[in-house]
């Protein structure tokens, strides 16, 4: 999507290894988000930045983390990847609530 | 509280139908409504939201229907078309929380038959 770019968009990765997904947007917008898609869960926010260096936890975190060291970019860090981590990764972009998010094109993971 | 429960999981209409996607929510603090649609290996779009002071917003052949009473809202579209297949979700968020993160639904795929 216009605007925000995810890398990379497949991956392979073994059980154990430390696996960093990147997002970066040229909107300059405050808001980013990484979520995860599963089938028969929809998308669950894992963690969230409201600013650079301000971010916070949402409901699927644990095993993720993540770091905002510029406006730009979003980096997603999977510490130890697991099987359970096998999923297709979303960030999206947002100026603010009342304004909706604008989601990349996704990173499908596979962990095995 | 923080969920949104969408139905049906699955939908299948035939073209010029009527498709209709269901969601309902506990938290009453939520006071934003997007619906996103979402085509096969790609990201989801927004497609069209509603705040809680309104019972209706219209937008070409889609429609938010809101019923804040029964805490649940409502994706209409009407003349469904073959390119409408994809997947839907709701979701819902708290304004006042100033962090903008959304709750979305389980989601729905919606098939179009010609």
């Amino acid at each position: 999507d216009a605007g925000i770019t995810q890398s990379p968009r497949h991956k392979v990765t073994e059980t154990g290894t430390p696996v960093t997904l990147r997002c970066h947007q040229t909107e300059n917008h405050r808001y980013m988000y990484w979520y995860r898609q599963d089938p028969g869960h929809g998308l669950r926010l894992i963690h969230y930045s409201y600013g650079v260096k301000d971010t916070d936890k949402g409901e699927v975190s644990d095993g993720y983390s993540v770091s905002r060291s510029k406006t730009e970019d979003f980096l997603l860090t999977l510490e130890s990847a697991t099987s359970s981590q096998t999923s297709v990764y979303f960030c999206a972009i947002s100026k603010g609530t009342f304004y909706g998010y604008t989601f990349g094109s996704g990173t499908r993971l596979t962990v095995v | 509280q923080q969920q949104v429960k969408q139905s049906p999981q699955s939908l299948i209409v035939q073209k010029g139908g009527i498709s209709i996607i269901n969601c309902a929510y506990e938290n009453t603090a939520f006071d934003y409504f997007p619906w996103y649609q979402q085509f096969p290996g790609k990201g989801p779009a927004l497609l069209i939201a509603i705040r809680p002071d309104v019972s209706e917003k219209k937008e070409g052949r889609f429609t938010i229907s809101f019923n804040k009473s029964a805490k649940q809202f409502s994706l209409h579209i009407m003349d469904s078309q073959p390119g409408d297949s994809a997947t839907y979700f709701c979701a819902a968020s708290v304004g006042s929380s100033n962090t903008g993160k959304l709750i979305f639904g389980q989601g729905t795929t919606l098939q179009v038959k010609p």
